[in-house]
């Protein structure tokens, strides 16, 4: 069973604001979120990683609510070369092993458009 | 530049063979993670190994093994390879055992199964 599920595909345009949001219904109490960047036939990115609230850096902000079921990547005035498929997983950072944080899955394929 | 070294880029064998790819962490990073992509199942954790020891594992097949030496590159050897092999071939490291703290790819290493 998946951890997260977020959109196959997404599209916008220059300038624009884009969130991309991912549903974890199941996540644990010591589960943190973390989102990815992948450009094509490149190894992902990290973007951000947060646990609850907002988080913001200087690519993107993390949106989690309290129950934190959900979250979204917020990406501000996206340009062309934001194209790229993003990854949303859930998983504890203080575990000393483990495979269930780390299911990249397919992500979403964001598309920016002029 | 993410800081991790992968050889070779890419790599041509035929069905059946045997390959050996290699991974250098960036320096002092202790963890050494390996993905495979494929355009069907999207990007696979397959193994990590955290000091030269292995610490989680994945959808690793058992004809595929990994190691981590003592100057920590790893390699991931792939055996009795068929053309479903076929695939991007990600090592990815970071400084600490949690699986799910901020990871460096590499620029991959393209398998051909022919």
């Amino acid at each position: 069973l998946a951890k997260t599920t977020q959109p196959i595909s997404m599209d916008s345009y220059e300038g624009q604001e884009v969130n991309i949001t991912c549903s974890h219904n199941n996540i644990a109490t010591n589960d943190y979120i973390t989102w990815y960047q992948q450009f094509p036939s490149q190894g992902p990115r990290f973007i951000i990683q947060g646990y609850k609230t907002k988080v913001t850096n200087e690519v993107a902000s993390l949106f989690i609510p309290a129950d934190r079921k959900s979250s979204t990547l917020s990406l501000p005035r996206v340009s062309l070369s934001d194209t790229a498929v993003y990854y949303c997983l859930v998983g504890d950072t203080n575990s000393g092993g483990g495979a269930d944080g780390l299911t990249f899955g397919k992500g979403t394929h964001l598309i920016i458009q002029p | 530049d993410s800081g991790v070294t992968q050889t070779p880029k890419h790599l041509i064998t035929a069905t059946g063979q045997r390959v050996t790819l290699r991974c250098s962490p960036r320096s002092g990073d202790l963890s050494v993670y390996w993905y495979q992509q494929s355009l069907d199942q999207g990007l696979q954790f397959l193994i990590q190994y955290y000091n030269g020891e292995e610490r989680a594992k994945g959808n690793i097949l058992e004809r595929f093994s990994a190691q981590q030496f003592p100057d920590l590159h790893s390699e991931l050897n792939l055996s009795s390879l068929e053309l479903g092999d076929s695939a991007l071939y990600f090592c990815a490291s970071s400084v600490g055992l949690a699986t799910l703290g901020e990871q460096y790819f590499g620029p991959g290493t393209r398998l051909t199964v022919t």
